[in-house]
């Protein structure tokens, strides 16, 4: 069974450039969830999305989003990028919306570096 | 927002040595799980724990979740290179909220 797969693994950005970011979860999994992983803030929760809708959100600015499609892949976008987005962007997936027990299965993460 | 601190942030032993990692909240949360994430990959579950005082254990290590549920605890015996990463506790919530612990980065030594 094939695991969660990010892309691109790494890539590097101008500052006021936009990224996308891709995400495919386990097969069969309809939960898919952006965490920002930094030295400084650790492991910090974007947004999770579940059936193609938004169900949670974390507390970054609107430059920050996301969506997901019918296949359950998922996107997340980052806007006008500022040097402290350089981060590794984590997505995981689940079977049912994420909570108490409940398994989630990262991928390996986008390393972004904005210069 | 659920603040999970976890002490001690770094830790560097000697292979063969014992460790306890610890995960506090003022916050109640209705589980509680055990990641470890190497570098270049992603976190990995090691275990969740969903009752107050619940003790697990998985080979040489043992968790532990307060019983209040707003503590949790990893202890590893006899630690090897091999157990080297960052490890992060996550609070879940009722509310499909999952909340992540500051870290701890633990080196073994061989």
């Amino acid at each position: 069974k094939a695991g969660v797969t990010q892309t691109p693994r790494y890539l590097i950005k101008t500052r006021g450039q936009q990224v996308t970011l891709s995400c495919s979860p386990i097969s069969g999994h309809r939960s898919v969830s952006w965490y920002q992983q930094t030295p400084g803030q650790g492991l910090q929760f974007l947004f999770e999305y579940f059936s193609e809708t938004q169900r949670n959100k974390g507390n970054f600015p609107g430059r920050f989003s996301g969506r997901q499609f019918s296949n359950s892949r998922s996107e997340m976008n980052v806007s006008t990028l500022e040097l402290g987005d350089s981060a590794l962007y984590l997505c995981a997936s689940s079977l049912r919306l994420t909570g108490a027990g409940n398994t989630i299965y990262f991928g390996e993460g986008s390393w972004l570096t904005v210069v | 927002t659920q603040l999970l601190e976890q002490s001690p942030q770094f830790l560097s032993i000697q292979e063969g040595e014992n460790l306890t990692v610890y995960c506090n909240s003022s916050s109640v949360f209705s589980s509680l799980q055990w990641y470890r994430q190497e570098p270049g990959e992603g976190p990995v579950l090691l275990v969740t724990v969903v009752t107050g005082g619940e003790v697990k254990k998985l080979k040489r290590l043992t968790f532990q979740f307060g019983d209040a549920r707003k503590d949790s605890s990893l202890h590893i015996t006899a630690a090897q290179p091999g157990d080297t990463g960052l490890y992060l506790c996550a609070g879940g919530t009722g509310a499909n909220n999952l909340f992540f612990g500051t870290g701890t980065r633990l080196t073994v030594i061989p």
